[in-house]
């Protein structure tokens, strides 16, 4: 089945630092979504891609829809204490299901 | 904005009792989803819904069932609660749609706790 390989794993910053990760896919997809995870809360969704080469940005977060479907991006600028959280990808594996990356853990040291 | 809220934040249960846990969403979703998440196992999907009355299994459903009367309210329920059942259950929606069926927007999660 499909399977996402999200990394880092995990990130330790300092404040102002930019943030690169990524998810890649043994499939193509054809959605790449993007969410953020507080302690205790539910994912919130960040952004979401619908076409191949697309490049979206909300506020500080930037992310691509690879050109080859199978990988995608996220970029925050300029870290700030409350970006902490794991970050997910995810894709879907049918109609209505997704598959989702394993995280990456960011700390952002003020 | 699209809302998905979950009837609690925090639940404690003991062994055997039956529990409801609610999810309502707000903007109209014809697909409802419920998972739990575990450290290390990630997002696990237990049932999901595309229209009212209309459910399909997910990847661990065993010990779980769940009624969808109305299109806003989709309801997981344990049967009968053991302790492998404590976890975080987050519902989710999504809208129908090529594309937008595949978006899945979240609840701010119900940790259970089962004892």
């Amino acid at each position: 089945g499909q399977q996402l390989n999200q990394s880092p794993q995990s990130m330790f910053i300092q404040e102002g630092e930019d943030v690169s990760m990524n998810c890649t896919s043994s499939s193509i997809f054809n959605t790449w979504l993007w969410y953020k995870q507080d302690p205790g809360e539910g994912p919130v969704l960040l952004i979401a891609l619908y076409k191949a080469g697309e490049l979206t940005s909300n506020g500080r977060l930037t992310a691509q829809f690879g050109i080859t479907r199978k990988d995608s991006f996220l970029n925050i600028s300029a870290s700030i204490p409350s970006d902490v959280g794991i970050y997910f990808c995810a894709g879907p594996r049918s109609n209505y299901k997704l598959t989702f990356g394993k995280g990456t853990l960011l700390t952002v040291n003020p | 904005d699209v809302k998905v809220t979950q009837s609690s934040r925090y639940l404690v249960k003991r062994t055997g009792e039956k529990v409801f846990l609610e999810c309502v969403q707000d903007m109209d979703h014809e697909n409802m989803f419920w998972y739990r998440q575990d450290p290390g196992l990630g997002l696990r999907l237990i049932y999901f819904s595309y229209d009212v009355k209309m459910k399909e299994k997910g990847d661990i459903p065993e010990g779980y069932s769940v009624s969808r009367e109305k299109k806003e309210r989709f309801s997981l329920i344990l049967e009968s609660a053991s302790t492998n059942q404590t976890s975080m259950y987050l519902c989710a929606s999504s809208p129908d749609g090529l594309a937008g069926r595949n978006t899945q927007y979240f609840g701010p999660g119900t940790r259970l706790t089962v004892l």
